[in-house]
């Protein structure tokens, strides 16, 4: 049972676009929302995160909007930058120190 | 610079012998997880320490256990590896409040098994 799913596995946007990657979640419970970028042969690093009782939080280029009605939430990346091209990976937890993954979705931003 | 440090970087073991990957951390995080990752799948929890309480995940087989000496460090041993634990092991931990800080990863270790 996929708690969390990341239905596209890929994605390719033009340098200086907007991308957005999408995540669902079936769990009720889940309450704290984190995005991850890896690199090959590196480990996941932390980007941005959101709590249940928001909607929307943003870092400079990374905003990630929650929708807690249809389970969804998704990062924008704006302006796409050729170096952000990796595989992102959301998580989500519900108030516990166990954090459960998506599959990733690996994203390719063209110069 | 604080972090997460996984020793090797790859591993390449027998069917069957005995490995053990190793973990360190100067963050001073209370909680440390050990996940597997196959190729273009979800980092999978195994288990994880806070502080010296253990919590195994349900799914986790037996083959694999792990060792908290102190704080800094965490062990992965794999008792008898099959063709199908090689995968990627990364380490991670989180020093924040209950379920409501992120986790800070190291590179991992990728566990061929020959």
């Amino acid at each position: 049972d996929q708690q969390v799913k990341q239905n596209s596995p890929s994605l390719s946007v033009q340098e200086g676009r907007i991308s957005i990657l999408n995540c669902d979640y079936t769990n009720s419970m889940f309450d704290y929302f984190l995005w991850y970028k890896k690199y090959p042969a590196e480990g996941p690093t932390f980007l941005i995160s959101i709590s249940s009782i928001k909607d929307k939080n943003e870092d400079g280029r990374f905003t990630v909007f929650l929708n807690k009605s249809a389970k969804h939430l998704s990062l924008h990346i704006v302006p796409s930058q050729p170096g952000d091209s990796a595989v992102y990976f959301c998580a989500a937890s519900s108030g516990t120190y166990k954090y459960i993954f998506g599959t990733g979705t690996r994203l390719k931003v063209l110069a | 610079d604080a972090m997460v440090i996984q020793n090797p970087r790859y591993q390449v073991t027998q069917f069957g012998k005995p490995v053990t990957l190793s973990c360190s951390q100067t963050l001073n995080h209370n909680v440390m997880y050990w996940y597997q990752q196959k190729s273009s799948q979800a980092p999978k929890l195994l288990f994880h320490y806070y502080d010296k309480d253990f919590n195994n995940e349900a799914d986790t087989p037996d083959n694999f256990q792990s060792r908290r000496p102190n704080t800094s460090f965490c062990f992965l041993d794999i008792r008898s590896p099959g063709l199908g634990d090689a995968a990627m092991y990364l380490c991670a931990t989180s020093g924040g409040q209950l379920g409501n800080s992120p986790l800070h990863f190291g590179n991992g270790t990728r566990l061929t098994v020959t």
